[in-house]
């Protein structure tokens, strides 16, 4: 079974400040992992991937997530947040051979002006 | 703007009515995904269609009928809901192939259905 923990239910950060979102998964295997973000009204948007090879990866909007296997996370990051990143973020895993996508619960991110 | 299309964006309906949400994508992709999404929940899967047959049900009640006419196409008809049926319904696609796993799924903005 595949499984994705994220243990804070919103994450509050000042604008300018860096914010992280915290991701950790559970999986028999290599896992593939995903972020995504919801806005209000709005489907998921794919923010970032990670399948093998370098552990910090980069993605859409300034966006980036460490790979640390030891721990079995994948904490987002973002070095200065926006009050734009405000929104709902969902960390997701998949594995080889398997067509479901594991969901954690989410995170409301909130940026203070 | 996304590339995966759904169609209406809102829909209300009474519980005895019967309706149809539909979902497009244009990517070539060939596995399409059917969630079911509560309020600041994570999106539940319904159904998978891999290369238009039907893989995956989730255990959902038979007053949900997905259909895949073509590898462009899913649609998901609705018949007799009940009001805990109320959510964003969420259209997505991916490559098709079990492969593909590490390809991420495109979702679609969604369809608001209430029901009455």
């Amino acid at each position: 079974a595949q499984s994705v923990a994220q243990p804070e239910d919103q994450v509050n950060v000042a604008e300018g400040n860096p914010l992280t979102v915290k991701c950790t998964y559970s999986v028999s295997g290599n896992p593939y992992l995903f972020w995504y973000v919801q806005y209000p009204n709005r489907g998921l948007q794919f923010l970032l991937k990670y399948i093998t090879g370098d552990n910090l990866v980069k993605g859409s909007y300034g966006f980036e997530a460490e790979f640390n296997k030891s721990q079995t996370s994948f904490h987002l990051k973002k070095p200065s947040a926006l009050v734009s990143d405000s929104a709902l973020y969902f960390c997701a895993v998949r594995v080889f051979g398997n067509n479901r996508l594991a969901f954690g619960k989410g995170n409301q991110v909130v940026v203070i002006p | 703007d996304t590339e995966v299309t759904q169609t209406p964006k809102h829909l209300v309906m009474g519980m005895t009515n019967k309706k149809s949400l539909k979902c497009e994508q244009h990517m070539g992709h060939r596995a399409m995904y059917w969630y079911k999404q509560k309020a600041k929940k994570p999106p539940e899967l319904m159904f998978v269609y891999s290369y238009e047959k039907l893989s995956i049900n989730e255990s959902v009640p038979s007053r949900f009928s997905p259909e895949c006419p073509n590898s462009s196409l899913l649609n998901l008809h609705l018949h007799a809901l009940q009001p805990e049926d109320s959510a964003l319904y969420l259209c997505a696609s991916s490559q098709g192939s079990l492969r593909a796993a590490n390809q991420p799924q495109h979702f679609g903005d969604g369809t608001r259905l209430s029901i009455l």
